[in-house]
């Protein structure tokens, strides 16, 4: 069974501070790994990473996988208070008709 | 550009009701469609999915159910509602058969809360 868990479970921080938030799977036939944003409704998409594309960046947004580690970082600098939300993170298998699997996610908060 | 929508975005019913959640997708054809719910403090779990009209994979087994009347249209239904059955539910979508790898996006979801 595919597992996704994702640490810290919450964390809180002044603006302007730089954050790391990370996430660990065990998948079978590893096809991507996906962070989202959720603030109060719809999860909306970050970043997909896979074996070809294992760096993403976006302003201050930025993303690594490590597929030896079976890991991924999401990595946000000089935070801002509208980066406070849920982050979750995601896998697909290769198989399975884009099924993902996510994990808790993390819980950021921004403090003015 | 596609769109997704749910409705409605909140709703409360007392247990044993019977449910209908609606979700449909715009300027897209034969997407693959998902229900998910989310629980306080939990992940977001696969409920059904759908590769196509009347084609429903259960993931978890439970009280509800999933159909797909409509090419673009997903429905989440229950007979009998369980105060377990409180949570967040939302509908995604992704292109179909794709090349390359383009991720599920997500409704707006409607918060059920049972009584």
């Amino acid at each position: 069974e595919d597992k996704v868990v994702q640490s810290p479970l919450s964390l809180v921080v002044h603006e302007g501070d730089t954050v790391t938030l990370n996430c660990s799977y065990e998948v079978t036939n590893f096809r991507s790994l996906l962070w989202y944003k959720q603030e109060k409704k719809a999860p909306t998409f970050l970043f997909m990473l896979t074996s070809s594309g294992i760096e993403k960046k976006s302003g201050r947004l930025s993303s690594i996988l490590d597929k030896k580690e079976l890991s991924s970082i999401l990595n946000i600098t000089a935070t801002q208070t509208g980066d406070s939300a849920i982050y979750l993170c995601a896998v697909e298998p290769r198989f399975g008709n884009e099924k993902l699997t996510f994990g808790t996610g993390t819980r950021l908060t921004i403090i003015p | 550009s596609q769109t997704i929508h749910q409705w409605p975005a909140t709703l409360v019913q007392p247990v044993g009701s019977p449910l209908s959640l609606e979700c449909t997708v715009e300027g897209t054809s034969n997407p693959n469609l998902y229900w998910y719910r989310q629980a306080a403090g939990r992940g977001l779990q696969l409920l059904f999915y759908s590769v196509g009209i009347g084609q429903i994979s259960s993931e978890v087994p439970q009280n509800l159910s999933a159909s797909r009347p409509q090419d673009r249209q997903f429905i989440l239904s229950s007979k009998k509602l369980l105060l377990s059955d409180s949570g967040f539910y939302l509908c995604a979508w992704s292109p179909q058969g794709k090349y390359g790898n383009q991720p599920q996006h997500f409704g707006d979801g409607t918060r059920l809360s049972i009584l």
